[in-house]
């Protein structure tokens, strides 16, 4: 009964692919998010989608496209992948945005890996 | 352009041993502050969460204070135990429109040692 859920956990790729990677919630959250954690193991937002609409989208090359078949998914695409896309990428969902004092809860992470 | 910047890097204490990781941020305007602890190969899981009015926060044998006016918080962790270590990530959200942007800090890698 896993609350955030990424799959793959693992993705190594050649550049110049397109890949995907699938993030799924079953708390019955309105607001998802992906983050990107680089090898300095920072972590920045990359987007938010609250009810399926975007409402954040942090200057992230439009190589990367989230999309959001419905409240519960919020898969992103990468096109064209290059080195520097190499990093743990994280799923996460919270109640809302709306009071800004929500619990954000992260998947486990998936780590791409570009060659 | 906003900041967070936690000390130390890193930190290594016995078990049962108390310790405080700072976090300092130029965040504006300001929203809220979360400090996150990260398992190694896992998601952050949040900790506590305070608002310009909270100055200190508790959550079992974690406890956050916030000083808004020097922008300054630190996270006190009681009596250690070995599952205490992780990495311990700052948060400060500043609110832009409908929106809240996060700012991460790199965070502070906590060893606690038997």
């Amino acid at each position: 009964d896993t609350a955030v859920s990424q799959t793959p956990k693992y993705l190594v790729t050649q550049m110049g692919n397109d890949k995907s990677i699938k993030c799924e919630q079953n708390l019955g959250h309105d607001t998802m998010y992906w983050y990107k954690q680089d090898s300095k193991k920072f972590l920045k937002i990359m987007f938010s989608y609250n009810n399926k609409e975007l409402i954040i989208n942090e200057t992230v090359p439009n190589r990367f496209s989230p999309k959001s078949p419905d409240k519960a998914h919020l898969n992103l695409h990468i096109n064209s992948l290059e080195l520097g896309d190499s990093a743990v990428y994280f799923c996460a969902s919270s109640q809302d945005q709306n009071s800004g004092r929500y619990t954000q809860y992260f998947g486990p992470g998936t780590r791409l890996t570009v060659l | 352009k906003n900041q967070v910047e936690q000390s130390p890097q890193s930190l290594i204490i016995l078990e049962g041993k108390n310790c405080t990781l700072q976090c300092n941020y130029t965040v504006s305007p300001f929203s809220n502050l979360r400090w996150y602890k990260q398992d190694t190969g896992r998601g952050p899981v949040s900790l506590t969460i305070m608002t310009f009015s909270e100055n200190t926060k508790s959550n079992g044998r974690y406890t956050a204070t916030l000083d808004a006016d020097t922008k300054q918080s630190s996270l006190h962790i009681t009596a250690s135990q070995l599952s205490d270590s992780a990495s311990y990530i700052c948060v400060v959200s500043a609110r832009a429109g409908g929106s809240y942007i996060p700012t991460f800090g790199r965070g502070t890698s906590l060893i606690v040692h038997p």
